[in-house]
């Protein structure tokens, strides 16, 4: 069966660098991943997706390394608003056998002052 | 604003109820979604529709009951629910199936009584 796990807590400063890895063993060729942030009483909202190596937008970056069994979410420089909720997501296809669009099991990420 | 709406934001009902949750969205995408989202655990996926027709049902019981009549609404019918059915229902669409970026609405929180 199709996992993908995360660290349950992080805590980091303001302007610091953040890194959260999801595990996804079992992922495919064509299975992309993708990282969703959620705040409370809202529903997750799209960070940023990748397929291999690095993708980097506005807010993060993503590294994935060859063998594509973790993925890293990088986020520059945290502010306090950035606590929330991470989720990585993955397109298992037709890997699972079960279903598709598996969520990590969430990063609560806490910024201090 | 994300494009997608939810109606009701919050619910309260028996066990003997029966009652609707409805999903609308803006944004001209042909695959909606329904996630459950428990208290300390990650998203489940429930039902997925592609162009109207349903494509997922990860084994959910048959007293949540999926409606999606055209590509822009989509519902979840409740009946007979037990306790444990107190979540967070977010509904969610995608431009098309798989490798999508999803789009989540504010989500209904049920609780059943």
């Amino acid at each position: 069966l199709a996992k993908t796990t995360q660290p349950i807590s992080m805590d980091s400063y303001e302007g610091q660098e953040v890194n959260i890895t999801c595990s996804h063993n079992n992922i495919a060729t064509n299975d992309y991943i993708t990282w969703y942030q959620q705040f409370p009483s809202q529903g997750p909202r799209f960070i940023i997706q990748g397929y291999k190596t690095k993708v980097t937008n506005e807010v993060a970056s993503l590294f994935i390394p060859a063998d594509r069994k973790s993925s890293t979410l990088s986020l520059p420089r945290v502010s306090l608003s950035d606590t929330a909720v991470y989720y990585c997501l993955v397109d298992y296809g037709a890997t699972s056998g079960t279903y598709k669009y598996i969520f990590g099991t969430g990063t609560r990420l806490k910024v201090l002052a | 604003e994300t494009g997608v709406t939810q109606t009701p934001r919050h619910l309260v009902m028996g066990m003997t109820n029966k009652k609707s949750l409805k999903c609308e969205q803006h944004l001209g995408h042909n695959a909606m979604y329904w996630y459950k989202q428990s208290a300390k655990k990650p998203l489940e996926l429930m039902f997925v529709y592609n162009f109207k027709e349903q494509t997922e049902n990860n084994s959910v019981p048959s007293r949540f009951s999926p409606e999606c009549p055209n590509s822009s609404h989509l519902f979840l019918h409740l009946h007979t629910l037990q306790p444990e059915d107190s979540a967070l229902y977010l509904c969610a669409s995608s431009q098309a199936e798989g490798g999508e970026k999803l789009f989540f609405g504010s989500g209904t929180q049920l609780s059943v009584l």
